[in-house]
């Protein structure tokens, strides 16, 4: 399987600051479609997963301009340009190459 | 409007079999193109993929699992069941299902768009 690894906010983000997120695979995330299929969605308390981003940087609909995701191979970023209150949660990647899908171990996201 | 509903019990004993529902509406189980996949998460903790069926009946699992699970979709119903044999309270978890549509974006689709609200199962005796 290939083992997702996702980095903790090291404290609390300041309302308005922007928040990165990191997520390594332990394997490349490149298909033979082409296409790297690296995921990142948002879980807000009690809420299911809402999907954010598909193929590392493609908002899905509805998703706000200000998350953006980037990377290649297997190291990605997910990055939140301005936090706003609404943000609060989980965040997951999650790698949609090779069955069977997996995630990675969430990073909890607070406001200051 | 693509929605999804699991259903099932929310209490099961030890060794016990689950049997978990999806229905889906605005979607056809058997379109080109579609999957539908079992996602469980116990209490405070991360998610965990369990399997998948895709329109043309394909189907993929856990290997961690594979020998408990077994998914299946009906067609006539619209829905996919999930079933998983000899049940232990670390299968206690919300379980979701989702959808894919491979074909959803111009190029190949594979993530999860649209997910249920859950169903929590406890198992304990």
């Amino acid at each position: 399987d290939i083992v997702m690894t996702q980095t903790s906010l090291s404290s609390p983000v300041i309302l308005g600051q922007p928040a990165s997120i990191s997520c390594r695979s332990s394997e490349s995330l490149v298909h033979s479609d082409g296409g790297t299929h690296l995921s990142w969605f948002q879980q807000r308390p009690g809420q299911p997963p809402r999907l954010l981003l598909y193929r590392i940087s493609n908002r899905f609909s509805g998703v706000p301009d200000r998350f953006s995701g980037s990377g290649a191979g297997t190291e990605f970023t997910l990055k939140i340009s301005r936090v706003e209150a609404e943000d609060v949660g989980v965040y997951y990647c999650m790698q949609g190459t090779q069955f069977p899908h997996t995630f990675g171990q969430g990073t909890k996201l607070e406001i200051k | 409007q693509i929605t999804l509903k699991e259903s099932g019990p929310t209490l099961v004993k030890p060794t016990q079999t689950l049997t978990l529902t999806c229905t889906l509406s605005g979607v056809s189980v058997s379109t080109s193109g579609v999957a539908v996949a079992w996602i469980r998460q116990p209490p405070g903790r991360a998610l965990e993929w369990l399997a998948l069926i895709s329109w043309d009946d394909d189907d993929r699992y856990s290997p961690n699992l594979r020998r408990r699970l077994t998914i299946t979709k009906d067609t006539s119903k619209n829905q996919v069941v999930l079933t998983m044999t000899n049940m232990d309270p670390a299968d206690t978890g919300t379980y979701y299902c989702a959808h894919r549509n491979y074909y959803a974006s111009g190029s190949p689709l594979r993530t999860y768009d649209y997910w249920g609200q859950g169903t929590p199962v406890t198992v304990s005796s």
